[in-house]
């Protein structure tokens, strides 16, 4: 069975510009959490959606925005973009919301923002 | 708020040799998941082991085991027979009891492996 994919693998934008991720969870996955990891540090906790709504927001400014398809691949929007959402941005997928399933990660979309 | 911290930027192991990684954390529920996961140079984030926190058995999985131990706020991994395939980026992370799967990562330890 194929894992999480993610596209695109890298991307290069500029400051101002808007960018969208996205994210396949793995077959039967309902749940799609999205986490940002800056160079050198953990991964940091963005969204959450399950079943296309939102269940979970971390400390990350309204320029940030995501949604869920009702085939329950996910998106990652920033507006506005700055030289600090140079970063990692992983996806990682589970089987549900209301219990506790592992967390499958894909490989990540690496942007740069120059 | 979680915190989750590891306090070992980076460790060496001899290949065959054991090593031990360390973390800790702080959190006032009594109900949550622990998991280490490794992060190769591809990037891909891989579960390594969890250890639930009402279990008072440490995990095991192979090469792999934890010390856990909740009173201290203490989750520390031990790699035995350390092999090459082993080098990548370890992250501690807590993951709250209940819904949702949101995790809290360590800041990771950078684990190099010496043939």
């Amino acid at each position: 069975d194929a894992g999480v994919t993610q596209s695109p693998t890298h991307l290069i934008k500029t400051r101002g510009q808007h960018v969208t991720l996205r994210c396949s969870p793995i077959s039967g996955h309902k749940s799609v959490s999205w986490y940002q990891q800056v160079l050198g540090q953990g991964p940091q906790f963005i969204f959450q959606y399950y079943e296309k709504e939102e269940r979970g927001r971390g400390n990350f400014p309204d320029r940030f925005s995501a949604r869920q398809f009702p085939n329950y691949s996910s998106e990652l929007n920033v507006n506005a973009l700055l030289l600090g959402d140079s970063a990692l941005y992983l996806c990682a997928s589970s089987l549900d919301f209301w219990k506790t399933y592992e967390q499958y990660f894909g490989p990540g979309t690496r942007l740069t923002v120059t | 708020a979680q915190t989750v911290t590891q306090s070992q930027p980076e460790m060496s192991v001899q290949e065959a040799e054991t090593v031990t990684l360390s973390c800790t954390y702080d959190t006032s529920e009594s109900d949550y998941y622990l998991f280490w996961y490794k992060q190769p140079p591809s990037r891909q984030m891989i579960l390594v082991i969890r250890q639930e926190a009402y279990k008072q058995q440490n995990a095991t999985e192979n090469r792999f085991s934890v010390n856990f131990q909740k009173a201290a706020k203490s989750f520390s991994l031990k790699i035995s027979d350390s092999q090459l395939g082993d080098a990548a980026m370890y992250f501690c992370a807590f993951r709250s009891g209940g819904y949702g799967n949101k995790l809290v990562f360590g800041a990771g330890t950078i684990l190099r492996v010496k043939s």
